[in-house]
């Protein structure tokens, strides 16, 4: 299984760009890249994923670099809302056409007024 | 926008008794899963569910541990015989293709004196 790391914890100043790296050195080429965030003890929330080329959605981009062993999740303009840990996770297909999500430790992001 | 939903949101019992955890899942979804997250801990897949049966389980899902669709609406998890060990938020999520992004519930705190 693709593990990932993550910095467990940054700040970010409201209103700049929050950049949140990711390694996951060992991904395989079919695999997809997920992020999702928790804030507090709710449910996880999705964010985005992508395979090998950059995406974009109104939450947040997800830049992959050209090798895919690592990526970055940038949320444009942080808020204090946007303050939870971040997850980014390879998504590992299971049999009969599901799949788990791994969740490690995430990076805990601080949204400093 | 639609979204899962989950009762109770906080469930006490005694050790030894069962629990029956609700989820309704997006209407047309699919493919069903449980996780768990024991309190400062990560979150952990339990069981995946798709046409009426499980695809595929995590260690974690043993024999005191079952899954059902009994409706076509409701998807539940029943732990037989709690353990304390049970206590946990449990979160259920829904995808409408087996590929698409999991959408979780808000979770049910399970608390096991």
């Amino acid at each position: 299984d693709a593990k990932t790391t993550q910095p467990t914890s940054m700040d970010c100043a409201e209103g700049r760009a929050a950049n949140l790296p990711c390694n996951h050195s060992t991904i395989s080429g079919n695999e997809y890249v997920y992020w999702y965030r928790q804030i507090h003890s709710q449910g996880p929330q999705y964010i985005i994923h992508g395979l090998k080329n950059n995406e974009t959605n109104e939450m947040a981009s997800l830049i992959i670099t050209e090798d895919r062993k690592s990526s970055t999740l940038i949320l444009p303009h942080a808020t204090l809302r946007d303050t939870a840990v971040y997850y980014c996770i390879v998504r590992v297909d299971g049999g009969a056409g599901s799949y788990q999500l791994t969740f490690g430790k995430g990076t805990k992001l601080s949204v400093i007024p | 926008e639609p979204e899962v939903t989950q009762t109770p949101s906080h469930q006490v019992t005694q050790m030894g008794q069962e629990v029956i955890l609700r989820c309704v899942p997006i209407s047309n979804h699919l493919y069903f899963y449980w996780y768990r997250q024991i309190l400062g801990q990560k979150v952990e897949f339990l069981v995946s569910f798709y046409n009426n049966e499980i695809s595929e389980k995590s260690e974690i899902f043993d024999d005191q541990f079952s899954v059902e669709r009994p409706d076509g609406s409701n998807f539940t998890l029943k732990i037989r015989s709690t353990k304390l060990e049970d206590s946990a938020m449990y979160f259920c999520a829904s995808t409408k293709r087996w590929a698409d992004e999991q959408y979780f519930g808000p979770g049910t705190r399970l608390t096991v004196t």
